[in-house]
């Protein structure tokens, strides 16, 4: 069965940094894409970023672009999201899922993991 | 990248079918057959209901149904049940700076 387990979300300040982690399992981790997305409280889906297979090619959204880094670490089946430069509006629940389809590009996401909460305030 | 439209809230009666529009634009949902919708309960994760436009995952009911015309994509569930009351959001790949794109949402409501 597959399994994905976010850990690392908590309470931090504007302007502060937080690292993110999704642990895999039941499938071969290195054959396929993830990707993040996140939901803010009370509101709808927002994809943030995706990685390919081997972790060569990276994707971000607008908003995240510059200030988080997507990586994976094949070895350890995790995939990582460093969140720098922390914003008010970065406040939401983090999803990790899978892209089993063609790679990055055109896949769909399934499974997702449950999902873990990161709240910037002062 | 805007988010692509969905109508609020869409509601039902048990047995009945209701139809969920999702509408972008040439750069995503019409310039690709790359549409896949989520269903999600309140405090849970999404779940995968259908891939590329039409396709439905194993262990998906067949009472859920994709198609697409143009820049429209649409979701349509058949003899609707009471469990089938969540939020649903199409995504779409997109060939704007961000890979995907996510949908405003809806809320069905079995009556």
């Amino acid at each position: 069965e597959v399994q994905l387990l976010e850990s690392g979300g908590g309470l931090v300040q504007p302007g502060g940094s937080l690292r993110l982690s999704c642990a895999a399992s039941g499938f071969t981790f290195s054959t396929y894409a993830m990707t993040w997305v996140r939901q803010a409280p009370g509101k709808g889906l927002e994809w943030v970023s995706a990685i390919s297979g081997s972790g060569g090619n990276t994707y971000y959204a607008d908003s995240v672009k510059g200030r988080f880094t997507i990586s994976r670490d094949n070895s350890k089946n995790t995939l990582y999201l460093q969140m720098n430069s922390l914003r008010a509006e970065d406040t939401a629940v983090y999803y990790c899922a899978k892209v089993p389809g063609r790679g990055t590009k055109g896949g769909w996401f399934d499974p997702w993991g449950q999902g873990t909460l990161v709240t910037v305030s002062s | 990248q805007s988010a692509l439209t969905q109508p609020a809230s869409v509601s039902g009666s048990p047995g009945q079918s209701i139809t969920i529009s999702c509408t972008g634009t040439s750069s995503d949902v019409g310039g690709c057959n790359y549409v896949s919708w989520y269903q999600q309960h309140p405090g849970k994760a999404p779940k995968l209901m259908i891939y590329d436009v039409s396709n439905r995952p194993s262990g998906v009911s067949n009472r859920f149904s994709g198609s697409k015309s143009g820049n429209t994509a649409s979701l349509t569930i058949s003899g609707l049940q009471a469990e089938d009351e969540a939020d649903y959001y199409c995504s779409s790949y997109t060939r704007s700076s961000s890979l995907y794109v996510f949908g405003t949402g809806t809320k069905v409501t079995v009556l």
